[in-house]
């Protein structure tokens, strides 16, 4: 599996934007890029996800880089329940009846929010 | 909303005991995921099922552990026997997929286990 580089831990001022980088020298070019986040003493929830082009939802952006090799998820206004380890994970898109569903969590980015 | 349901929400038990763990996914999700989360490990996969069936165990120790979907809208995971080392925060998922891997998987509260 292609294997993603976040950085352990990053600061952030509540009501600031936050962008929280991910590097995938190593995605081919059919793996989706996933965001997962979880909240203390909770379990992971969905972020977001792109294949190419930007996304944007009601929670988040992810700006992907043109080659594909990092990407950034961008919380606009962070607050302090944004406060969460946040996951870059890739999943391959299998045309199949056996996608690949399949998570693989990494250490992730702990994001600390300060009031 | 629909959410995935996990019981117990804790559950403390010495060595050698059995543990069993459920999971109710969100109706109409046809895959059903256990993960285990620790300190030193992270989180990691243990086993899955797509429409009751399993698809991938792999990530599981064979010897102690055993997962099942008697139905639908039931998962379990038993240890038996429990060990110190099995001390950890054991999550559900579910999701549905069809021919493709962009869809999102949903995750319970998780299941706190001590095993003393």
């Amino acid at each position: 599996d292609a294997k993603t580089t976040q950085p352990n831990s990053m600061e952030s001022n509540e009501e600031e934007p936050v962008h929280l980088p991910c590097n995938h020298s190593t995605i081919s070019g059919t793996d989706y890029i996933h965001w997962y986040r979880q909240l203390p003493s909770q379990g992971p929830e969905y972020v977001i996800h792109g294949l190419t082009s930007n996304v944007n939802n009601r929670m988040a952006s992810l700006a992907i880089a043109e080659d594909r090799k990092s990407s950034t998820l961008i919380l606009h206004r962070a607050t302090l329940r944004d406060a969460a380890v946040y996951y870059c994970i890739l999943r391959g898109y299998v045309i199949s009846n056996f996608g690949n569903e399949k998570l693989t969590f990494g250490t992730g980015t702990r994001l600390t929010i300060i009031p | 909303d629909a959410r995935v349901t996990q019981t117990p929400r804790h559950k403390v038990t010495e060595m050698g005991q059995e543990v069993t763990m459920r999971c109710q996914p969100i109706l109409g999700h046809n895959t059903v995921f256990w993960y285990r989360q620790t300190m030193m490990q992270g989180l990691e996969l243990l086993a899955y099922f797509r429409n009751r069936a399993p698809l991938d165990d792999s990530g599981m120790p064979k010897d102690r552990f055993s997962a099942e979907m008697p139905d639908a809208t039931l998962a379990t995971l038993k240890i038996q026997p429990s060990e110190p080392r099995d001390s950890a925060v054991y999550f559900c998922a579910s999701g549905f997929y069809y021919r493709s891997s962009t869809d999102t998987q949903y995750f319970g509260p998780g299941t706190r286990l001590t095993v003393l």
